[in-house]
């Protein structure tokens, strides 16, 4: 699977939107970008994923560029419960494989 | 009960107790997995089963031991445990191990060897 690449951490103020980018240049065009959340001391909370169009859920946005090699994930207005650990992942769909968590980008939404 | 359940959520065990942490998924899930997470570090897979059977074992020792009676039930029997395996162990389910949607995780079990 491919490796991304986080920035180690970032702040939001609260009620603004949270644009948490990824970088994933080595992307296959089998493998998709999954992103979960982790708050402290629970199990990752899967978020969102997608294979080349954006998507959006109750949760999140996720925009990705056009040749693949970059995403964003968008919280579009953050609160402070949104504050944790956020994971992108990619990943090919086929049986056998797994999903491998990095360090992720550690976001503190500030009242 | 909905979602991913793991018991108990702490465990306190000395070095030569033998103890199991339990897993059950309400999700109609057919495959399930052991993940560790150590402090600062990483989550790191160790056991997955598809269809009750193991597929993987991430070269985890074996003082663990995983054991999966049916689809809804995954069991991580622990034997003579040193202080390094103090971490949060976490449980996860998915709708084949194809996964399109992703894993549900439990909320975990906060391990502590003494």
């Amino acid at each position: 699977d491919a490796k991304t690449t986080q920035p180690t951490s970032m702040d939001c103020a609260e009620g603004r939107a949270a644009n948490l980018p990824c970088n994933h240049s080595t992307i296959s065009g089998n493998e998709y970008v999954y992103w979960y959340r982790q708050i402290h001391s629970q199990g990752p909370q899967y978020i969102i994923h997608g294979l080349k169009n954006n998507e959006t859920n109750e949760m999140a946005s996720l925009i990705i560029t056009e040749d693949r090699k970059s995403s964003t994930l968008i919280l579009p207005h953050a609160t402070l419960r949104d504050t944790a650990v956020y994971y992108c992942i990619v990943r090919a769909s086929n049986t056998g494989n797994q999903f491998y968590f990095g360090t992720g980008t550690s976001l503190t939404v500030i009242p | 009960e909905t979602g991913v359940t793991q018991t108990p959520r702490h465990l306190v065990m000395g070095m030569t107790n033998k103890k199991s942490l339990k897993c059950e998924q309400h999700l109609g899930h057919n495959a399930m997995y052991w993940y560790k997470q150590s402090a600062k570090k990483p989550l790191e897979l160790m056991f997955v089963y598809n269809f009750k059977e193991q597929t993987e074992n991430n070269s985890v020792p074996s003082r663990f031991s995983p054991e999966c009676p049916n689809s809804s039930h995954l069991f991580l029997h622990l034997h003579t445990l040193q202080p390094e395996d103090s971490a949060l162990y976490l449980c996860a389910s998915s709708q084949g191990a194809v996964a399109n949607y992703g894993y549900t995780f439990g909320s975990g079990t906060r391990l502590t060897v003494v």
